[in-house]
């Protein structure tokens, strides 16, 4: 079966650091470019960032540069977002996304929850 | 990196067809053939239900259909059923190479 499972998500103060997990299996993993989208609570989908197949190529959302970095093991079949200076509007649940080519994410995981508040 | 632009709401009744619209420029949506559209029920993942502007993925009802006119996108449920009601979402890649997400349309089936 093809899942993908994040962990990670916790409470963080602002200004803190956080570093999620999302474990791949039942494909090739190391075959797919991988994203993190995230969601506030009751708002809309946002993409985070996403990593070529071998970790060469790195695209961001303007509002994370600089302080959420993606990186991929594909020998642990696992996909990571570290993410440095949290701010509250950085709450959100945050999924992973298999991303094939192009906007096209066809397998998602059940999320992981992150919460910046003092 | 500014979201898709999609209306807010749309409803409609058991067994009538319904039209998402998703509005973006020449360099996103009007620029690429890379349009997918999604599906979320409350507390759920997304679900992917159409992606390079009108291709279906295998298991998704064929009521559901995409199209793309110059810089607007289009998602169509034709046959609409109560189960359909939840929230969607286009996206797009773009010409940075980053991808962006619509506003996101709640359809409601009355």
């Amino acid at each position: 079966e093809v899942q993908l499972v994040e962990s990670g998500g916790g409470l963080v103060q602002p200004g803190g650091s956080l570093r999620l997990s999302c474990a791949a299996s039942g494909f090739t993993f190391s075959s797919y470019w991988m994203s993190w989208v995230r969601q506030a609570p009751g708002k809309g989908l946002e993409w985070v960032a996403n990593i070529k197949q071998d970790g060469s190529e790195k695209y961001y959302v303007d509002s994370v540069k600089g302080r959420f970095t993606i990186s991929r093991d594909n020998a642990k079949n696992s996909l990571y977002l570290q993410m440095n200076s949290l701010r509250a509007e950085d709450t959100a649940v945050y999924y992973c996304a298999r991303n094939p080519r192009g906007a096209n994410m066809d397998v998602w995981g059940k999320g992981t929850t992150v919460t910046v508040s003092s | 990196q500014s979201a898709l632009t999609q209306p807010a709401s749309v409803s409609g009744s058991p067994g009538q067809s319904i039209t998402i619209s998703c509005t973006g420029t020449s360099s996103d949506v009007g620029g690429y053939n890379y349009v997918s559209w999604y599906q979320q029920h409350p507390g759920k993942a997304p679900k992917l239900m159409i992606y390079d502007v009108s291709n279906r993925p295998s298991g998704v009802s064929n009521r559901f259909s995409g199209s793309k006119s110059g810089n607007t996108a289009s998602l169509t449920i034709s046959g609409l059923q109560a189960e359909d009601e939840a929230d969607y979402y286009c996206s797009s890649y773009t010409s940075s190479s980053t991808l962006v997400f619509g506003t996101g349309t709640k359809v409601t089936v009355l």
